[in-house]
């Protein structure tokens, strides 16, 4: 069974970084694709991030390019999502998604909550 | 950038009606878009990709069409178990959900 586990959410001043975790088992990680998308209070969803199995394919959306990162670890069949200069509007719960193909986000996580507030 | 337009942003039916929710795209993304439901506190999850390829184990009143700039997703009879937000995604440009369409009981 796939299964998809997000951590490291919690409340972060303005201005400051956090890194989100996701643990990833059922399945052959290094050949997946994997997504980071989130969802701010009382709005849509929103695709932040996207990493291949190799990492040798990296894309951010606009929104969070330069402030954040996506890395992961095969031997550890981890999923990251560093994220620094936080801002408010940077509020919302965190997911990671595996790709059924490309950018097509067949598995999800439960998500992890980020706070950015003073 | 790829937009979606979806609509309508919200909709109540009753159990047992035909619901149907169409998403536009800003330009042509022939059949790469795909159709997710997210119900509060939940993981969302994967009904439809490739604008008519109904995912494994998804009841069959779940479906959708179109291709290029015009795609429809329909509920053949709404069920209570269907209350949720339903997001269209294009991926032929990177990724881009359309705003959502949160679907209520009458």
């Amino acid at each position: 069974e796939v299964q998809l586990v997000e951590s490291g959410g919690g409340l972060v001043q303005p201005g400051g970084s956090l890194r989100l975790s996701c643990a990833a088992s059922g399945f052959t990680f290094s050949s997946y694709s994997m997504n980071w998308v989130r969802q701010a209070p009382g709005k849509g969803l929103e695709w932040l991030s996207y990493i291949s199995g190799s990492s040798s394919t990296i894309y951010y959306a606009d929104s969070v390019k330069g402030r954040f990162t996506i890395s992961r670890d095969n031997a550890k069949n981890s999923l990251y999502l560093q994220m620094n200069s936080l801002r408010d509007e940077d509020t919302a719960v965190y997911y990671c998604a595996r790709d059924l193909q490309q950018m097509v986000m067949g598995y999800w996580g439960q998500g992890t909550l980020v706070t950015v507030s003073s | 950038d790829i937009q979606m337009t979806q609509s309508p942003s919200s909709l109540s039916a009753s159990v047992g009606d035909r619901v149907t929710i169409t998403c536009q795209a800003s330009q042509g993304i022939s059949k790469y878009l795909h159709w997710y439901q997210h119900k509060p506190g939940k993981a969302p999850k994967l009904l439809i990709y490739d604008a008519s390829y109904l995912e494994t184990g998804v009841p069959s009143r779940f479906s959708g069409s179109g291709s290029g700039t015009d795609f429809t997703f329909t509920i053949s009879s709404l069920q209570p178990e269907d209350i949720a937000t339903y997001y269209c995604q294009q991926n032929d440009n990177l990724v881009t959900f359309g705003g959502g369409t949160k679907v209520e009981i009458k």
